[in-house]
């Protein structure tokens, strides 16, 4: 069955760097779209990154935009996502996702996501 | 990138329908079938319900449907149940090629 597991979260200073990890399992990680989706402590859903099956292409939200970079290693089913100028509104749990398959329901919807990983950074 | 707009909460008695409505723009919802629907239980990761609008994805109960008019998608539950309570979120790719989520809708079960 499909898996995702993120790690690397944790507190951090305002300013400082994290590296999150996402590591896919039971699908053919280099043939799907990944993708970062971040919740506040009790508040939504914001999507923050997708990076396409390749590595090639690369979209952020305006949010982290410039301070965010999102990147795989499909030899390793590893997606990663480097935080740098970290600034406490970036405290939240950070999950990956996978993009569907058109056999089980879209390329556009998050069809399988991680348990997530807590990032806090303090001020 | 604003998000899209659900009310914060609903509410409804077992054996009730409910609906929760996400309203976005022509960048967004208006612009392509391409909204889902993602219940969330407390602590837990959001899960896929709905896809392009108004596709159940495979094992979810046909008590949950899905339907869009113009800048304004729609999430309905029939027969509500316990299990049911949860926070729904709906999400909308965008002209933009990024992905807007809306600001997420607690339901309660009386």
């Amino acid at each position: 069955q499909v898996q995702l597991v993120e790690s690397g979260g944790g507190v951090v200073q305002s300013g400082r760097s994290l590296r999150l990890s996402c590591v896919g399992s039971g699908f053919t990680f280099s043939g799907y779209a990944m993708r970062w989706v971040r919740q506040p402590p009790g508040k939504g859903l914001e999507w923050v990154t997708n990076l396409s099956y390749d590595g090639s292409k690369k979209y952020y939200a305006d949010s982290v935009k410039g301070r965010f970079t999102i990147s795989r290693d499909n030899s390793k089913n590893t997606m990663y996502l480097q935080m740098d100028s970290l600034r406490p509104e970036d405290t939240a749990v950070y999950f990956c996702a996978r993009e569907g398959a058109p056999d089980s329901s879209s390329w556009f919807a998050f069809e399988y996501w991680g348990q997530g990983t807590l990032v806090t950074v303090s001020s | 990138q604003s998000a899209l707009t659900q009310p914060a909460s609903v509410s409804g008695s077992p054996g009730q329908s409910i609906t929760v409505s996400c309203t976005g723009t022509s960048s967004d919802v208006g612009a392509y079938n391409y909204v889902s629907w993602y219940q969330q239980h407390p602590g837990k990761a959001p899960k896929l319900m709905i896809y392009d609008v108004s596709n159940r994805r495979s094992g979810v109960s046909n008590r949950f449907s899905g339907s869009k008019s113009g800048n304004t998608a729609s999430l309905t539950i029939s027969g509500l149940q316990a299990e049911d309570e949860a926070d729904y979120y709906c999400s909308s790719y965008t002209s933009s090629d990024t992905w807007v989520f809306g600001g997420g809708t607690r339901l309660t079960v009386l």
